[in-house]
């Protein structure tokens, strides 16, 4: 069974940079997609994107301009950067384990929040 | 970019069924899959491919869908479905992942 656990700060400064990273165990990172997927408050679910152990990506095509990920796959982890923030990228970030059959295994999410 | 469309909200009583819809343009041709969010949680794959169930999920779970509209239905409600239900597909013309709006199952 795939765990995966988010970590990053939990409070950004608007025009700065979120990152966050997501920790995997109990299956190694050469499988599956990895993807980002962002909650703001009250509200529904938003892919950010994803990327495969290649590198390979896709973006959310409404946030692409601002989204990088990256894998390690030497310390089974992957990554989320998104820049210059506001105060609408505010949400419950989490991080989750899937192929085209959908997202199997999902991070319990970490809140960012965006404020000076 | 494709779009997926859900009511806001269904009630249902307890022991009956819930049927939670989302359309989409020739929803049929994708493959659907449905999430269950329960409060200060995350969200937890209920139904994929259309109409397979993971390991786990009750059978209460089930996917259909024909034409423009893929539907989950729940039978026999439990006061512990309570919860936001999202469809999701792939879109293929833009190579990524869509959720719906989210439907708020309330059990009455």
């Amino acid at each position: 069974q795939v765990q995966l656990q988010e970590s990053g700060p939990g409070l950004v400064k608007p025009s700065e940079t979120l990152s966050l990273t997501c920790t995997v165990s109990g299956s190694s990172v050469t499988s599956f997609f990895w993807n980002w997927i962002r909650q703001p408050p009250g509200k529904g679910l938003q892919w950010i994107g994803h990327i495969y152990d290649s590198g390979t990506t896709n973006y959310n095509p409404s946030l692409t301009s601002r989204v990088t990920m990256s894998v390690d796959t030497s310390k089974s982890h992957f990554s989320l950067r998104l820049t210059s923030v506001t105060a609408a990228d505010t949400a419950i970030y989490y991080c989750a384990a899937g192929g085209y059959s959908g997202h199997h295994s999902w991070g319990q999410g970490t809140l960012v929040t965006v404020s000076s | 970019s494709y779009v997926l469309t859900q009511p806001p909200s269904v009630s249902v009583a307890p022991g009956q069924t819930a049927s939670i819809t989302c359309g989409g343009n020739n929803i049929v041709r994708k493959s659907v899959h449905w999430y269950q969010q329960r409060p200060g949680q995350a969200p937890v794959l209920v139904v994929f491919d259309d109409r397979d169930r993971p390991s786990g999920i009750p059978e209460r779970f089930s996917g259909s869908h024909s034409g423009n509209t893929a539907t989950l239905t729940i039978t026999r409600v439990e006061v512990g479905d309570e919860a936001d239900y999202y469809c999701q597909v792939w879109d293929t013309s833009t190579d990524h992942w869509v959720f719906g709006g989210g439907t708020k199952v309330t059990v009455l």
